[in-house]
Parts: C-alpha cells; sequence; structure tokens
C-alpha cells in the first residue's frame, strides 16, 4: 500500500511570492491535515480537509490555504511569502471513522528567500 | 485552552530503558498518540491510547492515566537508531484537532 506523498520534496521562493504544496492521501483515506514545523519547533495544526470540506483551521493567518479535491488530494497555498514561513510543511491522512491515526507523508521543505 | 508538555531533551544509555513523560490539559480528551521523528523525516506513528493503561508494542510501550492528564512512552533494550524525537499528540473531540507537543529529543549514547 503506497503512503502519502507529497510534492515537490523542496520548494525555494522569494519574499512576497506564492508558494503551493501538493498531498496524495492513503488510498481510502479521506481526511487531510496540513502542519506546520519550522526548525528546532514542534509540529503547528494548519489545516484539517475532509470529505472535500474545511473542518477545521490553526491559528494562522488567511493567507494560508487550501483545498481538497475529489480524489482527497489536497493542495496547500501560502500566499504573500514571509521568511517565517521557512519550515518543514508535513501533510497527513487519515481514514475517516478509524482510530484517528494520523499518517504522515516526507514533507515539503519550504525556504524563503 | 490546550497545553501539552514533555522534556525537550533526554540521554540514555544503549541497552537501557528510558521513560519520556508527557503530561496535557485539554477541554475534551479523545485519545493521545506517540510518533518518533528522526531529524529530517515525518514523524511515524507508535501508539494510540485512548483507555488508561499500558499499551505494549514490541519494545515499546505507552501509558495512559486521563485523570492525572498523563503518558509516558517507554523504550526498552535501547538502541543506536532509537535516537530521535519523540512527539506526544492529543486529539479533542472538538473537530477531531490533534495537538502535538513540542517533541522530546532523546540521545542514545554506546
Amino acid at each position: 500500500e503506497a503512503g502519502v506523498t507529497q510534492s515537490p520534496t523542496h520548494l525555494i521562493k522569494t519574499r512576497g511570492q506564492q508558494a503551493t504544496l501538493r498531498c496524495s492521501p492513503i488510498s481510502g483515506h479521506t481526511s487531510v491535515y496540513w502542519y506546520q514545523q519550522a526548525l528546532g519547533l514542534g509540529l503547528q495544526f494548519l489545516l484539517w480537509y475532509d470529505e472535500g470540506e474545511e473542518r477545521n483551521r490553526g491559528n494562522f493567518p488567511p493567507r494560508f490555504s487550501g483545498r481538497q479535491f475529489p480524489n482527497y488530494s489536497s493542495e496547500l497555498n501560502v500566499n504573500a511569502l514571509e521568511l517565517e514561513d521557512s519550515a518543514l510543511y508535513l501533510c497527513a491522512s487519515r481514514r475517516t471513522g478509524g482510530t484517528d491515526t494520523q499518517y504522515f507523508g516526507p514533507g515539503t521543505r519550504l525556504t524563503v528567500l | 485552552g490546550q497545553n501539552i508538555d514533555q522534556p525537550t531533551e533526554m540521554t540514555a544509555t544503549e541497552g537501557a530503558i528510558v521513560q519520556i513523560n508527557c503530561t496535557y490539559q485539554t477541554s475534551g480528551f479523545n485519545g493521545l498518540f506517540w510518533y518518533q521523528q528522526h531529524a529530517g523525516e515525518a514523524p511515524t506513528f507508535l501508539s494510540y491510547n485512548v483507555l488508561d493503561g499500558l499499551e505494549e508494542k514490541g519494545r515499546f510501550s505507552s501509558f495512559l492515566s486521563r485523570s492525572k492528564g498523563y503518558s509516558y512512552l517507554l523504550l526498552k533494550e535501547l538502541q543506536m537508531k532509537d535516537s530521535a524525537s519523540y512527539l506526544c499528540a492529543v486529539r479533542n473531540t472538538g473537530g477531531f484537532k490533534t495537538i502535538f507537543g513540542a517533541g522530546t529529543r532523546l540521545f542514545v549514547k554506546a
């Protein structure tokens, strides 16, 4: 069974630009979570999508947004990039109705110059 | 509000046993997870506790006391490859939101 996949692996942008990160969940998983992990810090919850809808979001500004597609894959968009947005962005998927264990993808390393 | 506390760093010797503690406050508890994260890699699932007691899985065990808001992860027969960060995460009843602690960096020395 294929795990959660994310693309790209690395992304380098400059301040003010926009970044798009992609995630494909494990087959059969309908929930997708996005987290930000800045260097040396814990995972900060960003967004939760389930069945195509945004169900919850963390304490991040509106320039962090996303969507979930009919095939349950997801995009995270970050507009007007700032230097402090440099972090590892992790996507996790969960099977709705299961034990709620989240399985993580390898992450996208975003660097803002 | 929600808060998760765990030690920042721990050091242990190869072959020994180490216990990593986690305390939490949450408005509506609905499960506690432990994840292992090696540097530069994604977290990998270790254990899940929703009822009080000890869950054992090979060299790893996890304990939960809901009344005390307390959990620990016990690692036995430590190996060098166990050097990693260990993340405690709590799911609450409101919207299946899972909050992660900052993680405990474990260093295993020979």
